[in-house]
């Protein structure tokens, strides 16, 4: 069964610091997606980056970094010089190939509070 | 590209009352999600479509909850009746699949569901 952990349920950070957001996962499939998504206050979901299984290098979208360990099954989102617009929910999603379709699972989130 | 559209925004109903909520995904995708998602948890797959077949609706109660989407485009996803426990944000996302597989989902801004 797939599993996705987000042990942190809340986060502050001073605003221009880099936070880590931490994810792991559990999974049999040797092929698998990574994603974070953002959910501000207004309650949509924004997606911010993707780590494949099999990629060989860690993901990075602009400020935003995935800092990818498979054999620690981790996928970190690393946020670099934060802005008061980062304050909001930010979950981690693992992606399996199912019948020839995608499916995806959510952790349960980290609220991140960026501090002027 | 037009997002994924949902409505209602908001909608309040008293406990064993019926609902029903509308998705238009991304025009072409021909994957389509329901998620609930609980205050302060992840969200969780409800049903999961490619084109007009439902591929996993394994978490949908069923005795309850009823979705369909007849043409392969929009979808709609009815409660009856409604329970109190039901009270939460659903939100539909679709996909294309594997032709853009790094880039996830595109979510809609969600109903939210009060059942008083």
């Amino acid at each position: 069964a797939q599993k996705i952990t987000q042990t942190q349920p809340g986060m502050f950070v001073q605003e221009k610091e880099a936070v880590t957001l931490d994810c792991t996962y559990d999974t049999s499939d040797p092929s698998y997606g990574l994603f974070w998504y953002k959910q501000p206050s207004s309650g949509e979901m924004i997606f911010l980056i993707y780590q494949g299984s099999y990629d060989q290098q860690n993901a990075t979208e602009g400020r935003y970094s995935l800092n990818f360990q498979k054999a620690r099954k981790s996928a970190n989102l690393v946020i670099s010089a934060s802005q008061l617009g980062d304050s909001a929910m930010y979950f981690c999603a693992m992606r399996e190939t199912t019948s020839g379709t995608y499916k995806y699972i959510f952790g349960t989130g980290t609220r991140l509070k960026v501090l002027a | 590209e037009a997002g994924v559209a949902q409505s209602p925004r908001y909608k309040i109903i008293e406990k064993r009352q019926s609902v029903a909520f509308w998705c238009n995904p991304i025009s072409g995708h021909a994957t389509l999600y329901w998620y609930q998602q609980i205050l302060g948890q992840g969200p969780k797959l409800l049903i999961q479509f490619q084109n007009n077949g439902v591929v996993d609706d394994s978490q949908l109660p069923k005795d309850r909850f009823s979705a369909e989407r007849l043409k392969g485009v929009d979808s709609t996803l009815k409660i009856q009746p409604a329970k109190l426990e039901d009270s939460a944000v659903y939100l539909c996302a679709s996909s294309s699949d594997f032709s853009r597989a790094n880039y996830g989902y595109t979510f809609g801004s969600g109903t939210r569901l009060t059942v008083v």
